[in-house]
């Protein structure tokens, strides 16, 4: 399993500023995902952090608008930037653990508790 | 990866099984299928996952047809605090890609 910590919990910003959202994982882990969940919607990933290069964006999202690094297999970070009222949501970190369960596929992914994002 | 189609919502009374329903007629062999749930402001929290045998864990159980078609997830005996959306998602087991694609899901209500 992986516990995973996220920073801040919550945060109120204006419009037009940028706010960093960190993940923490207590183990290694080798693929972290960024999820955006708007008010009353289901998750949508934004991208996955990959370590020591580029992430991988899905469509929709871009790099400019949501910069993430990943310097180790523990951390990453989440940059919303230039904020609108629109970004305002709930912003979950993601993480696959090192390791399959046996001989078995397992994609058991454990999610922090999320940063709720509200932009004024 | 396939779509999925569950209903929007359910209720179920405090004690009896909960029966979720899950259709993917579009599945391909090699893709799983795996559900999750959300319990309200927490991040989803893995159930179970299986391919063509039905599974069984300390959570719940999962029903996959033979045609692989759907797929039923069962809360033997459901309690207050399993009230959430519950999703259902299939993935692709080869190659690198893992992400999972969460749908609108099905809001169970468990009922006193």
């Amino acid at each position: 399993s992986a516990v995973i910590s996220q920073k801040p919990s919550r945060d109120i910003c204006q419009r037009g500023t940028s706010l960093t959202i960190q993940c923490q994982v207590d183990s290694q882990v080798t693929m972290m995902f960024w999820y955006r969940q708007q008010p009353g919607q289901s998750l949508t990933l934004i991208a996955t952090a990959n370590q020591g290069s580029e992430a991988t964006y899905e469509s929709g999202f871009v790099i400019d608008k949501f910069p993430i690094s990943r310097p180790n297999l523990t951390f990453s970070t989440l940059t919303v930037s230039n904020m609108s009222p629109e970004d305002s949501s709930i912003y979950l970190c993601s993480v696959l653990p090192l390791g399959a369960s046996g001989n078995k596929f397992n994609n058991e992914q454990f999610f922090g508790p999320g940063t709720r994002l509200t932009v004024l | 990866d396939a779509k999925t189609t569950q209903p929007t919502s359910m209720d179920c009374a405090e004690g009896r099984a909960a029966n979720l329903p899950c259709n993917h007629s579009t599945i391909s062999g090699n893709e799983y299928v795996y559900w999750y749930r959300q319990i309200h402001s927490q991040g989803p929290q893995y159930i179970i996952h299986g391919l063509k045998n039905n599974e069984t864990n300390e959570m719940a159980s999962l029903i996959i047809t033979e045609d692989r078609k759907s797929s039923t997830l069962i809360l033997p005996h459901a309690t207050l605090r399993d009230t959430a959306v519950y999703y259902c998602i299939v993935l692709f087991s080869s190659g690198s890609a893992r992400q999972l694609t969460f749908g609108s899901g099905t809001q169970l209500t468990v009922l006193p």
